[in-house]
């Protein structure tokens, strides 16, 4: 399989707890990004990394959200101390740079904070 | 990026061609109309996009209309497996420069019946 691919896809954890998110993008796509959805609305844009470089991220990513590319490859997000409101699909999804860069999304990673 | 409207439902009898409309009206010169499409806890899966002539896909033809500001997506034979959300967003170029995400409104959730 050659698409975006996110890990683990389900995850339930207590309040409070800290979870991660892994996303591998698409082979050589060096543009990279988070998304959250909650039930019943569209996909909110979290943030953008170019290669290794975060270059945006929304005011919906509080300080308790980071997110890494350390070798401009894989990607994690993490949240620390979990909200019940956190619940939520995270999607990543990646494109190449110029022209077209159309934008692959992966499955999504569901939490459910408990 | 520009706003769009499109209508919360829509039905479609199996077999029949589904027509999704997008209206558009304050779309730049520059900006593509990209359709993507969510099945029921999976990632919005890309369907097509344009800029200003007609385009078509294995999955789908987009109909452009002369000003730009509107545009039609049809799935010529749906099938219960197009039973989904689609989304229709407008996106500038992101070019060797910069970058555009994905700004995704509720979309128009096609119900295929048999």
């Amino acid at each position: 399989d050659t698409g975006v691919s996110q890990n683990p896809r389900h995850k339930i954890t207590k309040r409070g707890q800290n979870v991660t998110f892994r996303c591998d993008p698409i082979s050589e796509h060096n543009r990279l990004y988070w998304y959250r959805q909650t039930l019943g609305q569209g996909p909110e844009f979290l943030t953008y990394f170019q290669n290794e470089a975060q270059l945006e991220k929304s005011r919906l990513l509080s300080d308790r959200f980071s997110a890494e590319r350390p070798k401009g490859s894989f990607s994690t997000l993490e949240i620390q101390r979990t909200e019940q409101g956190d619940s939520a699909m995270y999607l990543c999804a990646s494109s190449v740079t110029g022209g077209g860069n159309t934008i692959y999304f992966g499955e999504g990673s569901w939490l459910t904070v408990v | 990026d520009a706003k769009t409207t499109q209508p919360p439902s829509m039905d479609c009898a199996e077999g029949r061609a589904a027509n999704l409309p997008c209206n558009h009206s304050t779309i730049s010169g520059n900006e593509y109309v990209y359709w993507y499409r969510q099945i029921h806890s999976q990632g919005p899966q890309y369907i097509i996009h344009g800029l200003k002539n007609n385009e078509t896909n294995e999955m789908a033809s987009l109909i452009i209309t002369e000003d730009r500001k509107s545009s039609t997506l049809i799935l010529p034979h749906a099938t219960l497996r197009d039973t989904a959300v689609y989304y229709c967003i407008v996106r500038a170029p992101g070019g060797s420069g910069g970058y555009n995400k994905l700004i995704f409104g509720a979309g128009t959730r096609l119900a295929v019946h048999p």
